[in-house]
């Protein structure tokens, strides 16, 4: 079975600055799939990126990038030019690439990340 | 707005109530779970419907009973629920497809058993 683990239970950062959360997963599958989902205090869980296990070019989506490191199973997400609206707790995902009519997640324990002004 | 929308947004139910939470999505999409989430632990798979048939069942105990009417409705019936069973219920949904496609979720249940 895959796990993801997500070490840092708190993080913060200054305003318009950067922070970098860490995420590391186990499996013996070779193709599979790597999210970040942000939850809000509105409990809405949303897509931030995602990374196909196949694509050697690390994610980018604006001010969110991801450092994907494969050999070593490591998924970590950078935010450049932290808002305030960035404030949420961050959860790392994995999925298997073939499931058969789902695309089940398996989540870490998410992190909560705090923006100073 | 993702597109799936749970309802009641809050719930608190005595230990012998019955109760069932809904989930509705017009995505357009196959695939459709019910998430627990608790504190300080990950989300924890429950249930995952592809095309209204139930295709896992993570070891729930009997006291959730699932149900998928149609591709587009999903509910989680509830009774004689232990205060454990406290947690935030999430719903979501996916194409059901594989590759790369993503799952959308509800913005939850807070349910409280007293």
């Amino acid at each position: 079975a895959q796990t993801v683990t997500q070490s840092q239970p708190e993080m913060s950062v200054q305003e318009a600055e950067t922070v970098t959360l860490s995420c590391t997963y186990d499996t013996s599958e070779s193709d599979y799939y790597l999210f970040w989902y942000k939850q809000p205090p509105s409990r809405q869980m949303i897509l931030v990126i995602r990374q196909e296990a196949y694509k050697q070019q690390n994610a980018t989506e604006n001010r969110f990038s991801v450092n994907f490191q494969k050999a070593a199973k490591s998924f970590s997400l950078k935010i450049s030019d932290s808002q305030l609206g960035d404030a949420a707790m961050y959860f790392c995902a994995y999925r298997s690439a073939w499931q058969g009519g789902s695309e089940k997640l398996v989540f870490g324990k998410g992190t909560k990340l705090t923006v100073n002004p | 707005e993702t597109g799936v929308t749970q309802t009641p947004r809050h719930l608190v139910m005595g230990m012998t109530n019955k109760k069932s939470l809904k989930c509705e999505q017009h995505l357009g999409h196959n695939a459709m779970y019910w998430y627990k989430q608790s504190a300080k632990k990950p989300l924890e798979l429950m249930f995952v419907y592809s095309l209204e048939e139930r295709v896992e069942n993570n070891s729930v105990p009997s006291r959730f009973s699932p149900e998928c009417p149609n591709s587009s409705h999903l509910f989680l019936h509830l009774h004689t629920l232990q205060p454990e069973d406290s947690a935030l219920y999430l719903c979501a949904s996916s194409l059901g497809q594989g590759g790369d496609t993503e799952a959308f979720f509800g913005q939850g249940t807070r349910l409280t058993v007293v």
